[in-house]
């Protein structure tokens, strides 16, 4: 079965600062990677997907299939990037459902 | 567009009790899905509907049903509630395999 990992539940860094969120993933297929982010009272949104290879927000994530992991990454954290990231992936089986980690918080201090 | 919108938002339920959520799909969705998240854990598959069937099933009970009507909108019922049950439930739709959005949630309390 497909396991999507977030080895940190809080990640605390000054403004400016690099940020990685890392991620782990276990599937036996050829996976889809996504970021979701959720901001305090919002709802869960798309910050980025693996098959876009696109910066959104200054973040950026590449998939690493010999490691199996898709860690997001800031160069200088910003304090709007307060916020809880998940991690999640969808089996490339034609459904759309996604199989999320348990989230790491991001607190970026002044 | 209104995008994904649930209701009730918050509600109160006592243990046995049953409830229904409800799921507008944003404007164009033909898919959705049901997930529920425990407080401090990431979202968890329920189910997902599509065409008006259960097209796939995360690992719930059967406690869990749903419901999807032509018009694309949806329902997902608990019976006999469980304290366990308590927990943000979220809706996301999409059209076919495209970008997944979701609705703020519906916040369920078991008393």
């Amino acid at each position: 079965a497909q396991r999507v990992t977030q080895p940190e539940k809080l990640l605390s860094v000054f403004k400016g600062a690099p940020v990685e969120l890392k991620c782990n993933y276990s599937y036996s297929g050829s996976p889809e990677l996504f970021w979701y982010v959720q901001y305090s009272r919002q709802r869960l949104q798309l910050l980025l997907r693996h098959i876009s290879r696109e910066s959104i927000k200054g973040f950026t994530a590449d998939l690493n299939k010999g490691e199996t992991s898709f860690h997001l990454k800031k160069p200088f954290a910003q304090e709007e990037d307060s916020a809880m990231y998940y991690c999640a992936l969808r089996m490339n089986s034609g459904y759309s459902t996604l199989t999320f980690g348990k989230g790491t918080m991001l607190l970026v201090s002044p | 567009d209104a995008g994904v919108t649930q209701s009730p938002t918050h509600l109160i339920k006592t243990r046995g009790q049953q409830v229904t959520l409800r799921c507008s799909p944003k404007s164009g969705h033909d898919t959705v899905s049901w997930y529920q998240q425990a407080l401090g854990q990431g979202p968890q598959f329920i189910f997902q509907y599509y065409e008006e069937e259960e097209r796939q099933r995360g690992n719930f009970p059967d406690r869990f049903s749903g419901h999807q009507f032509p018009n694309y909108s949806s329902e997902l019922n608990v019976n006999a509630l469980l304290l366990g049950d308590s927990a943000l439930y979220l809706c996301a739709s999409s059209l076919a395999a495209n970008t997944i959005y979701f609705g703020e949630g519906s916040w369920l309390t078991v008393v």
